[in-house]
């Protein structure tokens, strides 16, 4: 069976750091394109960063330059460096398996981050 | 980045109503759009994928369809579990975005 479980979330201070992990079971990770979203506490879903299968990354411009995509092929394992972090990167974030043409699925349960002071 | 406006944000629907949201691109996606369900305090779930395609395991009252950059997702008779939040993605181009979200209650 096809299963995600993100960790890693917490509560931090403003500029602060933080890395999701995201453990994958049931294929291998580094052959599927794979996915970071977030949704804000009674807001929509968010993309927030995603990782090729070979390898590539994209990331939205709201954390451009402070997250970074990345995987542990050994591990079966991605993850999520977030850096700076500010008052508007609150949410909970899940991982995702997705392609372009069938979607996201399966998704984590999620990791809540929560930056306050 | 491509914005979805999909409405309505609420919709308050009875058992067996027929229900119908919409989601509007504001540039052509083909079909790379997506359709999920989410309950409180749980994960997207995905329903239609490539516009019009249902995911294994989802019931046949849900159907999704296309034309141009409107993009339809119907329940064609609402059951008690169908009561959620509905929204849409596009994974034409990233940032894949997603519409803002229909609630769909209990009438």
């Amino acid at each position: 069976e096809v299963h995600l479980l993100e960790s890693g979330g917490g509560l931090v201070q403003p500029g602060e750091s933080l890395r999701l992990s995201c453990a994958a079971s049931g294929f291998i990770l580094s052959s599927y394109d794979m996915s970071w979203f977030r949704q804000a506490p009674g807001k929509g879903l968010e993309s927030v960063s995603l990782i090729s299968g070979g390898g590539n990354t994209y990331y939205a411009d709201s954390v451009k330059g402070r997250f970074t995509i990345s995987r542990d092929n050994s591990k079966n394992m991605m993850y999520l460096q977030m850096n700076s972090l500010r008052a508007e990167d609150t949410a909970l974030y899940y991982c995702a398996k997705v392609a372009r043409s069938t979607g996201a699925d399966p998704w984590g349960q999620g990791t809540l981050v929560t930056v306050s002071s | 980045d491509i914005q979805l406006t999909q409405s309505p944000s609420f919709l308050s629907a009875s058992v067996g109503d027929r229900v119908t949201i919409t989601c509007r691109a504001s540039q052509g996606i083909s079909s790379y759009l997506a359709w999920y369900q989410q309950k409180p305090g749980k994960a997207p779930k995905l329903l239609i994928y490539a516009a019009s395609t249902l995911q294994s395991g989802v019931p046949s009252r849900f159907s999704g369809s296309a034309s141009g950059t409107e993009f339809t997702l119907t329940i064609s008779s609402l059951q008690p579990e169908d009561f959620a939040t509905y929204s849409c993605q596009q994974l034409n181009s990233y940032p894949w975005t997603f519409g803002q979200g229909t609630k769909v209650e209990i009438k």
